[in-house]
């Protein structure tokens, strides 16, 4: 099967850094992408890593490890609107770019 | 510039009961989807549309039923809903890859909150 494993929860103050890990088994691979979604929204897309190493946007970074099957999402100056879930997802194939998503990890961010 | 709009946003049904979900985009997009969400958990791919007139099963087709018989407009059919597809819907597109290693972002509409008695 095809699985993407997410802590659930995760908690920090405003203006510290946070990480949100991600392990992935699936059939196929060809990208891991993040994405944030506020109680009640959609999901908006974040960041995308095909190849290994760092990416950064804003106050926002996303790696990826492919021996490792393995990335995570960096939030850097978390803001209090920083709090919602965020979901990494893999891209099954180029053709097709069919995701699988992980489970989640809401995160909570107090003053 | 709507993005991707869906109708409607909320919905009850009986058991048993018929309807679809329909799921329109204005980004010339050529690749659709629709997902299901369930508390506390992620997405998953019901089914997708590479294109005008072609659909596939994603994950969890079983009870669903899909057409795309213009670009633009992709339609999700229950025809006898059942309590277990209480659930909210999400419709995303993207566009198709032109080849090297960039993101390739999928747009998703608002959702619909749909409730099966």
């Amino acid at each position: 099967g095809q699985s993407l494993e997410q802590p659930s929860e995760v908690t920090a103050v405003e203006g510290a850094i946070v990480q949100i890990n991600c392990t992935y088994q699936t059939s196929g691979f060809y990208g891991l992408s993040w994405y944030q979604q506020h109680d009640g929204g959609a999901p908006t897309f974040l960041s995308y890593n095909a190849l290994d190493g760092l990416e950064e946007t804003g106050r926002f970074s996303s790696f990826l490890s492919r021996s490792d099957s393995y990335g995570y999402l960096l939030l850097q100056e978390l803001q209090m609107k920083d709090s919602a879930s965020y979901f990494c997802a893999v891209s099954l194939s180029y053709n097709t770019d069919k995701l699988i998503f992980g489970t989640g990890t809401r995160l909570q961010v107090f003053p | 510039n709507a993005g991707v709009t869906q109708t409607p946003k909320f919905r009850v049904l009986k058991t048993g009961q018929s309807m679809t979900l329909l799921c329109a985009q204005d980004m010339n997009h050529e690749y659709m989807y629709w997902y299901r969400q369930d508390p506390g958990m992620g997405l998953r791919l019901i089914h997708y549309s590479v294109g005008e007139g072609t659909t596939a099963k994603g994950e969890v087709p079983d009870g669903y039923n899909v057409s795309r018989l213009k670009k633009q407009n992709f339609l999700l059919g229950l025809e006898s809903a059942a309590p277990s597809q209480t659930s909210v819907y999400f419709c995303a597109s993207t566009r198709k890859r032109s080849g090297g290693i960039q993101g390739n972002e999928q747009f998703f509409g608002p959702g619909t909150r749909l409730t099966v008695l």
